[in-house]
């Protein structure tokens, strides 16, 4: 029942800013978005996450559309350890987190 | 310790064998999360603690799966009659209360039944 929708996969190059879509066109006024990502093998790694103002913090900026129906994640300066499922999620009343299938982003040198 | 633990880290089991996992979340957190992850797969909520109040149960996939916190701390995972299709990682996660409140999680207990 994920409420958001994100491409599949995408490719960077290293050193190159990585800047990763979501569409949330349901959200409802008083529910965040969070950005998640997961290395392979390890647990989902908190990385940001806003309601309406755009964020930044040491690992990446948030942009949220006006109309909060859209949001990017920018990582900056992508490394190959940035190689990772991103999941954008949208935190549903009750505070339960519920991943979609995440974008696989493919840093490469 | 500093993180969500989760033991044990890995388990095989016989089909139609209990198993229990555990997870002992960070010190004073009180919103307590469980998922499963399949090989290839996306996260699978599971079951949702938060608090006092009563448990989100909604993803549990069947009434062999239950789950309980005692003492708003510790939490067990107890899946009985395990069946070939439940092998998956388990992960835990915990966070303190409030929607702006990052979850923690776990390196996950890696479920195999043979």
């Amino acid at each position: 029942d994920a409420k958001t929708t994100q491409p599949p996969s995408m490719d960077c190059a290293e050193g190159r800013a990585a800047n990763l879509p979501c569409n949330h066109s349901t959200i409802s006024g008083n529910e965040y978005v969070y950005w998640y990502r997961q290395i392979h093998s390890q647990g989902p790694q908190y990385i940001i996450h806003g309601l309406k103002n755009n964020e930044t913090n040491e690992m990446a900026s948030l942009i949220i559309t006006e109309d909060r129906k859209s949001s990017t994640l920018i990582l900056p300066h992508a490394t190959l350890r940035d190689t990772a499922v991103y999941y954008c999620i949208v935190r549903e009343y009750g505070n339960k987190l519920v991943f979609g299938a995440g974008t696989i982003l493919r840093v490469k040198s | 310790g500093a993180g969500v633990s989760q033991s044990p880290s890995n388990k095989v089991t016989e089909k139609g064998k209990d198993v229990e996992l555990r997870c002992d979340p960070i010190s004073g957190h009180t919103a307590l999360y469980w998922y499963r992850q399949s090989l290839g797969q996306g996260l699978e909520f599971l079951i949702y603690f938060q608090g006092n109040s009563a448990p989100d149960k909604s993803g549990l996939p069947s009434d062999r799966f239950s789950a309980e916190r005692t003492g708003g701390s510790v939490s067990t995972l107890t899946i009985q009659r395990t069946q070939q299709e439940d092998s998956a990682v388990y992960l835990c996660a915990s966070s303190l209360e409030g929607l702006e409140a990052e979850a923690f999680f776990g390196q996950g207990t890696r479920l195999t039944v043979v």
